[in-house]
């Protein structure tokens, strides 16, 4: 079965410093890899995804995800984070044949002026 | 343009009623989805139709039933509705292109419907 674990459940930040929300997965085969965000009273957004090739992609608003298979972990990055970035994140993970599209429990940003 | 829309925005009524709710997209997407996030924020999908056709039905009561008229709509009945029910429910879609794979589409969400079962 698949899953998405991320292990914070709230990150704080500086504003201006580099940000990371951590996800993990676990799935039987090659996983599509995904990063959502939602603002307060909003629906999701889509950030970035990893379908295939190079491990580091690049997203809206300047983030970045490492796809990392040996540690299957897809870690979302940005160099420096704004207060506009508070919000919500969820990873989600689809697999070849698959039918779901599993999301993580979420992880709240808060970046601090 | 909203591209994935829902109505209502929010829903409160008692115990026992029957409620629906809409949901349209105008991306052109042939699967569209349901999804109920709890009060932890925990997001779940309910259902999934692609072109009118149901393909995903997890483990939800059978008070629950999605209604695709058309493959640009995806609608909600909840029958008999319960106090668990009280949640934030989201309606989705992604290019899915029948009998194609889908497994790597983006999804769309729409800005969600805060349902308060009293």
């Amino acid at each position: 079965a698949q899953s998405v674990a991320q292990p914070e459940d709230q990150v704080n930040v500086a504003e201006g410093n580099p940000l990371t929300v951590k996800c993990t997965y676990s799935v039987s085969g090659n996983p599509y890899l995904f990063w959502y965000v939602q603002y307060p009273n909003r629906g999701l957004q889509f950030l970035l995804k990893y379908i295939t090739g190079d491990n580091l992609v690049k997203g809206s608003y300047g983030f970045e995800a490492e796809f990392n298979k040996s540690q299957t972990s897809f870690h979302l990055k940005k160099p420096s984070a704004l207060v506009s970035d508070s919000a919500l994140y969820f990873c989600a993970v689809r697999v070849l044949y698959g039918q779901n599209f599993v999301f993580g429990p979420g992880t709240r940003l808060s970046v601090l002026p | 343009d909203t591209a994935v829309s829902q109505t209502p925005k929010y829903l409160v009524t008692q115990m026992g009623n029957d409620k629906s709710i809409k949901c349209e997209q105008n991306l052109g997407h042939d699967t569209m989805y349901w999804y109920k996030q709890d009060s932890k924020k925990f997001l779940k999908i309910m259902f999934s139709y692609n072109n009118k056709e149901l393909i995903i039905n997890e483990t939800v009561p059978n008070r629950f039933s999605p209604k695709s008229p058309d493959k640009a709509h995806l609608n909600l009945h909840i029958n008999s509705l319960e106090l668990g029910d009280s949640a934030v429910y989201f309606c989705a879609s992604s290019q899915g292109k029948t009998g194609g794979r889908s497994e790597t589409d983006t999804q769309y969400f729409g800005p969600g419907t805060r349902l308060t079962v009293l």
